[in-house]
């Protein structure tokens, strides 16, 4: 059974760009979650789609967005980058998405912004 | 803000010693879950707990759930430095009724020297 695939795992940007990152969920799960991990705040909650609907949102700037497919394949995209944006972005598929369940981590994709 | 305070935030010990980590929140959540992160990798879940009290083991880690299921515990019995990683706990299902995102800790640096 195939992983989390998230693409592309190396990204350099400068600053004012726009971004799109990409995750393919393992084959029959329906939720897929972002998570940004920086050094000095670690895993924060970015959203989480399931059925193509977003169900939940942290605590971050309009600027970020996402989305998801009718495959349950997922795109998050960041316009206008700053320099703290650079982090290790992370999705995860589960199943339903209940917390209780099992969740799965991709490797990330390590954004530069400079 | 749900919050989950991690400790140590950095361990270093010689392989064959026992360690614990902890993890510790003011709020109640309906299942914790530990991961271990190996550099450039994305988060691979260990173990969830959902019962207050609860105690698993997993080879040579044992983990248990707080009777309050606010606090958590994570101790691992002759260490080997394959155990060296990032060790990270994350809450699901907080009183906000939000079942569709984990809120993580900073994370337990372990580094198990040979």
């Amino acid at each position: 059974k195939a992983g989390v695939t998230q693409t592309p795992r190396y990204l350099i940007k400068t600053r004012g760009q726009q971004v799109t990152l990409s995750c393919s969920p393992i084959s029959g799960h329906r939720s897929v979650s972002w998570y940004q991990q920086t050094p000095g705040q670690g895993l924060q909650f970015l959203f989480e789609y399931f059925s193509e609907t977003q169900r939940n949102k942290g605590n971050f700037p309009g600027r970020f967005s996402g989305r998801q497919f009718s495959n349950s394949r997922s795109e998050m995209n960041v316009s206008t980058l700053e320099l703290g944006d650079s982090a290790l972005y992370l999705c995860a598929s589960s199943l339903v998405g209940w917390s209780g369940t099992e969740a799965f981590f991709g490797q990330g994709t390590r954004l530069t912004v400079v | 803000t749900q919050l989950l305070e991690q400790s140590p935030q950095f361990l270093s010990i010689q392989e064959g010693e026992n360690l614990t980590v902890y993890c510790n929140s003011s709020s109640v959540f309906s299942s914790l879950q530990w991961y271990r992160q190996e550099p450039g990798e994305g988060p691979v879940l260990l173990v969830t707990v959902v019962t207050g009290g609860e105690v698993k083991k997993l080879k040579r880690l044992t983990f248990q759930f707080g009777d309050a299921r606010k606090d958590s515990s994570l101790h691992i019995t002759a260490a080997q430095t394959g155990d060296t990683g990032l060790y990270l706990c994350a809450g699901g299902g907080d009183s906000g009724g939000s079942n569709y995102k984990l809120t993580f800790g900073k994370g337990t640096l372990l580094t198990v020297n040979p």
